[in-house]
């Protein structure tokens, strides 16, 4: 099965500044598919960013971009130009390709602070 | 990006009576909706995935006789948390595959706050 680990239970970093977020996951697949969600205290699931396995090139999506290593099975998540409102729980989560089998096997999640 | 609506938001019921929670996909059709269950500051717990004009598939240790998902329509499928207790308060929110999106990426509603009394 499989499963996917974020490491960093809690993380914090200064307005303006950097922040890496890091997420390992296991499967026994070639092809999958890679996202990273934020959850507000809104409790909205907001996709940050997807990456197809298939592609060499990591994602970036404005100030949120990913370290993607296949061979490392690591997926870790850049925010540059931390701000206020990136504050939140950020989970990393793996999906299948397979159809039928599209469900999201989450990370226990890493809660971000921004400090102002 | 999709809109996912779920609703209620917050709901308040009593012991031994039934609640149902709606999640809709209001800007695309969706054949596989999921429900998701998640606790004070723990991740989200799967509960079983819904598909349009089929039985829902249960994760394991999920009660379907008290989880009843009916996904009738492209758009909707519904939580229905029968003879709910106190321990069925929770967090519940629902998510649907767009198909059309490249890799089939998954949208979230809002989520639902469930307190049994």
């Amino acid at each position: 099965a499989q499963t996917v680990t974020q490491s960093q239970p809690e993380m914090s970093v200064q307005e303006a500044e950097t922040v890496t977020l890091s997420c390992t996951y296991d499967t026994s697949e070639s092809d999958y598919y890679l996202f990273w969600y934020k959850q507000p205290p809104s409790r909205q699931m907001i996709l940050v960013i997807r990456q197809e396995a298939y592609k060499q090139q990591n994602a970036t999506e404005n100030r949120f971009s990913v370290n993607f290593q296949k061979a490392a099975k690591s997926f870790s998540l850049k925010i540059s130009d931390s701000q206020l409102g990136d504050a939140a729980m950020y989970f990393c989560a793996y999906r299948a390709p397979s159809f039928g089998n599209e469900k999201l096997t989450f990370g226990t999640g890493t809660r971000l602070t921004i400090i102002p | 990006g999709a809109v996912v609506s779920q609703h209620p938001s917050w709901v308040i019921c009593k012991s031994g009576t039934s609640v149902k929670i709606e999640c809709r996909s209001l800007d695309f059709q969706a054949t596989t909706m999921f429900w998701y269950r998640q606790f004070p500051k723990q991740s989200l717990m799967l509960m079983a995935t819904s598909n349009e004009g089929s039985k829902a598939t249960y994760e394991q240790g999920v009660e379907k006789d008290k989880f009843l998902i009916n996904h009738a329509s492209l758009t909707l499928s519904t939580l229905t948390v029968t003879s709910a207790h106190p321990e069925d308060s929770s967090f519940y929110i629902c998510s649907a595959l767009h198909p059309d999106i490249p890799g089939n990426t998954i949208y979230f509603g809002e989520g639902s706050w469930l307190t049994v009394v």
